[in-house]
């Protein structure tokens, strides 16, 4: 099974609509990364989040840590064609819990389509 | 500043070969990583350097999977007799220290195994 688990696998929204993507994790979260790929590209870094019930915002794009949960969602608010891509959660669950993230395990990404 | 690159961009190469895979990290991070990513998959760690040596080599799949880094910037992964089952997008990224804060990314050797 996988260790970190994204859903939905696939969106297609509307501009302008909210949405959120999840993903949960099968062992611990010693923090967490949110990326976002184009296709045929490198990943995008957009938010690092290390400690349970940290929140963050960068744009229209907010972030949130659930450590208890192992879970953390990503919210788009007012979508935009340009935020179209797959979005990835990457974390280290290798089980060192020194703080180290070097190790990332990485979900499937789910792909995001935002409709004009 | 100049982002990680990678080299080449694409590589196509008959199973049996042997190929190289060149990344230049950002200049002064000194932690570099190898992913792998198959299509429709998350990227998969390989390996991570701490400055010359492989600090965590244990995500290369078999012995045909070899990465160097003699002076601490350039690496290069290295894969003998290629297999299909080789072909995938390689990525390398870099982090100013070790293990904290963001890995950079580059935009990947799309590898495939004819």
């Amino acid at each position: 099974s996988q260790e970190l688990e994204q859903s939905p696998q696939s969106l297609i929204v509307q501009e302008g609509k909210n949405l959120t993507i999840n993903c949960t994790s099968s062992k611990t979260l010693y923090g967490l990364y949110w990326y976002k790929q184009k296709y045929g590209e490198g990943l995008i870094f957009l938010m690092m989040l290390q400690k349970g019930g940290e929140e963050k915002s960068h744009e229209k794009i907010t972030a949130k840590l659930d450590e208890k949960k192992q879970q953390s969602s990503l919210h788009i608010t007012a979508s935009q064609p340009s935020h179209a891509g797959i979005y990835l959660c990457g974390a280290d669950i290798s089980g060192n819990s020194g703080g180290s993230n070097y190790k990332l395990t990485f979900g499937k990404g789910t792909l995001l389509t935002v409709n004009p | 500043g100049a982002g990680v690159s990678q080299t080449p961009s694409n590589k196509v190469t008959e199973k049996g070969k042997y190929v190289e895979l060149r990344c230049d990290p950002i200049s002064g991070h000194t932690a570099l990583y190898w992913y792998r990513q198959s299509l429709g998959q998350g990227p998969e760690f390989l390996i991570y350097f701490q400055g010359t040596g492989a600090a965590d080599d244990s995500g290369l799949p078999n012995d045909r999977f070899f990465a160097v880094r003699p002076e601490g910037s350039v690496s290069t992964l290295k894969i003998q007799r290629t297999e299909r089952g080789d072909s995938a997008v390689y990525l390398c990224a870099s982090s100013p220290q070790t293990g904290f804060g963001e890995q950079y990314f580059g935009p990947g050797t799309r590898l495939t195994v004819t």
